[in-house]
């Protein structure tokens, strides 16, 4: 079946300092997403991308979608304690989503 | 955005007994939805997806007669959770796709079975 492989599995950066994860898989998507969750809820949409190539931005955060459509990266520009929390990507075949398995974002105090 | 109401948002019950939960879309309609489930951390895992008017359909390895899915209307679709077991207990999120077929999600309910 069709799996992701997101990386890194759990960064522990600074407050203030950038930071990067991405996503890639064996398979072709049509959408790639982002999102985070906190713990206890649910993932709430970060950012959504369509076409191969796209780069959008959301706030302090950038998303680029892989020319090749397997892969796709975020990133956290100037991160901040809210920030915390478990980042997922997730790549849309047909009308299912495929998972990665989360980055767990840990700021140093 | 579009919200999704999951409820209840926790909820403890004995061995045995039968848990349901809703997941309602606020402000559209949801002819699909879908129920995960998620072990602390872990991601999430497709359980089924909820059809309405029509029977859900299933993941490989979910029992259709231990998780019940009902989707009557096209903003509620409810899960339940059928005398269930301690190793029922987890973290069950619910979803519903908007345009671009994004889904959003509910806040997720977790279930304790004692």
């Amino acid at each position: 079946g069709q799996q992701l492989n997101q990386s890194p599995q759990s960064m522990f950066i600074q407050e203030g300092e950038d930071v990067s994860m991405n996503c890639t898989s064996s398979s072709i998507f049509n959408t790639w997403l982002w999102y985070k969750q906190d713990p206890g809820e649910g993932p709430v949409l970060l950012i959504a991308l369509y076409k191969a190539g796209e780069l959008t931005s959301n706030g302090r955060l950038t998303a680029q979608f892989g020319i090749t459509r397997k892969d796709s990266f975020l990133n956290i520009s100037a991160s901040i304690p809210s920030d915390v929390g478990i980042y997922f990507c997730a790549g849309r075949f047909s009308y299912q989503l495929i998972w990665g398995a989360g980055t767990k974002l840990i700021i140093k105090p | 955005g579009a919200v999704v109401s999951q409820h209840p948002s926790w909820v403890i019950c004995k061995s045995g007994t039968s848990v349901k939960i809703e997941c309602r879309s606020l402000d559209f309609q949801a002819t699909t939805m879908f129920w995960y489930r998620q072990f602390p951390k872990q991601s999430l895992m497709l359980m089924a997806t909820s059809n309405e008017g029509s029977k859900a359909t299933y993941e490989q390895g979910v029992e259709k007669d231990k998780f019940l899915i009902n989707h009557a209307s096209l903003t509620l679709s409810t899960l339940t959770v059928t005398s269930a077991h301690p190793e029922d207990s987890s973290f069950y999120i619910c979803s519903a796709p908007v345009e671009g077929n994004i889904q959003y999600f509910g806040a997720g309910t977790r279930l304790s079975v004692l």
